[in-house]
This record gives structure tokens, C-alpha cells and sequence, in this order.
């Protein structure tokens, strides 16, 4: 099976600008998690998508948005950025088959805003 | 709100020496317990799991137990290798709470030669 998959890989976008970002979950899993990764804050939660309704959310502005397409790809989006959304941006997905909730990651998407 | 708490590191061994990287956690409940290992360049890769309270998990190598008396998940392996290198997170999550994972701040390990 083909793993997580996310793109771009890498990215760069000036303060102000809007960003969107891809993940591919592995094939069957219908929950995507995203989660934002830096060296201040650690590995902090974004939000949850299961079966295209965003089913957690964690504390970050509205400027942060989601949404999961009917195949279970989804995308995130970043409005109005700023130099702090630099981050290494990853997405992980689960089938929810079992009742572990285990995870798999993509490689993420290094966003540097300038 | 739920927390993990990593010793801080970078944790420098040599080859073949003893590893532990202590974890600890708050939460209300009894969460799943994992650790993830995050090579240079790369995402997350679940290294292991314990479910419930005892329970052990192992993989490569690499062990942790569920002790809910002490609410810790140290991570233990018995020789380290140059290829063990890597940032390592402690994580918890509920099962029935979706799927968001609380982590710690990760612990970088440094093996040398």
C-alpha cells in the first residue's frame, strides 16, 4: 500500500498571502488529522476530518481551515499568513478499523513564510 | 488539560550503550499511549503502543510499559545503535475522542561511534 502522501513538499509565501496544502491518505482510511510542527511549540493539533465533517478541532485561529473531499484526500488552508505559520506542516491517517487509533504520517510540507 | 511531559535532551550514548528516555503524562482517563521516532528529513513513524495499564509494547528493540500508578512510558532499549539516531515523541491519545494525539516535546538522541 502506498503510504500518506502530501504536497507540495516544500513551500515558501510572503506574509499576507494564503496557502493551501494536499494530503493523500493511505488507501481505506478515512480519518485525516493535520498537525503543525515547530521548534518553539513542538507538535501542536490541528484539526480532524472523518468522513468529510471535521470531528476535532484544537487551538489555532480561524485563519487555519480544513476540509476532507469524498475520496478522504484533504487540504488545508492558511489565510492572511504570518511569519509565525513557518512550520513543518504533517498530516497522518487512520482507518479507524481498529481501536487504537494508530496514526500513519506523511513526510509533511515545510512552509517557510518570508 | 492532557499533557506528556520528555526528559529534555539532546541524549548523547555511544554505541551499544543503554537507553532510557523518560515520559510522563496527565490525563483524565486512561489514554493509549505511544512512541513515534522522526528521522532527519522525514515524518513520524509509530515505534510502538500500549493500550491499557501494563501492557508492554516493543519494537526493534525499543520497550515501554503502561504503568498508571506512576502515569509514565519510559522508553527503554538495551543497545543503541548509530541508526537509532533520531528525535523520539511520547504520545497519548483517547480511543472514542477521535483521533488527535497530545505529544510530548520530543527527545533527540545522538549515538555516536
Amino acid at each position: 500500500k502506498a503510504g500518506v502522501t502530501q504536497t507540495p513538499r516544500y513551500l515558501i509565501k510572503t506574509r499576507g498571502q494564503q496557502v493551501t496544502l494536499s494530503c493523500s491518505p493511505i488507501s481505506g482510511h478515512r480519518s485525516v488529522s493535520w498537525y503543525q510542527q515547530t521548534p518553539g511549540q513542538g507538535l501542536q493539533f490541528l484539526f480532524e476530518y472523518f468522513s468529510e465533517t471535521q470531528r476535532n478541532k484544537g487551538n489555532f485561529p480561524g485563519r487555519f481551515s480544513g476540509r476532507q473531499f469524498s475520496n478522504s484526500r484533504s487540504e488545508m488552508n492558511v489565510s492572511t499568513l504570518e511569519l509565525g505559520d513557518s512550520a513543518l506542516y504533517l498530516c497522518a491517517s487512520s482507518s479507524l478499523a481498529g481501536l487504537y487509533n494508530e496514526q500513519f504520517f506523511g513526510p509533511g510540507t515545510r512552509l517557510t513564510v518570508l | 488539560g492532557d499533557s506528556v511531559t520528555q526528559m529534555e535532551g539532546p541524549v548523547t550514548l555511544s554505541e551499544e550503550a543503554f537507553l532510557t528516555i523518560n515520559c510522563t503524562y496527565t490525563a483524565t482517563g486512561y489514554p493509549s499511549l505511544f512512541w513515534y521516532v522522526q528521522y532527519p528529513g522525514e515524518g513520524l513513524q509509530l515505534l510502538l503502543k500500549a493500550t491499557k495499564a501494563d501492557d508492554k509494547g516493543s519494537n526493534k528493540g525499543f520497550e515501554a510499559t503502561y504503568r498508571k500508578e506512576t502515569t509514565s512510558f519510559h522508553l527503554e532499549k538495551g543497545s543503541v545503535q548509530v541508526s537509532d539516531s533520531a528525535v523520539y515523541f511520547c504520545a497519548l491519545s483517547f480511543t472514542g475522542g477521535g483521533n488527535k494525539l497530545t505529544f510530548g516535546t520530543g527527545t533527540q538522541l545522538k549515538v555516536e561511534l
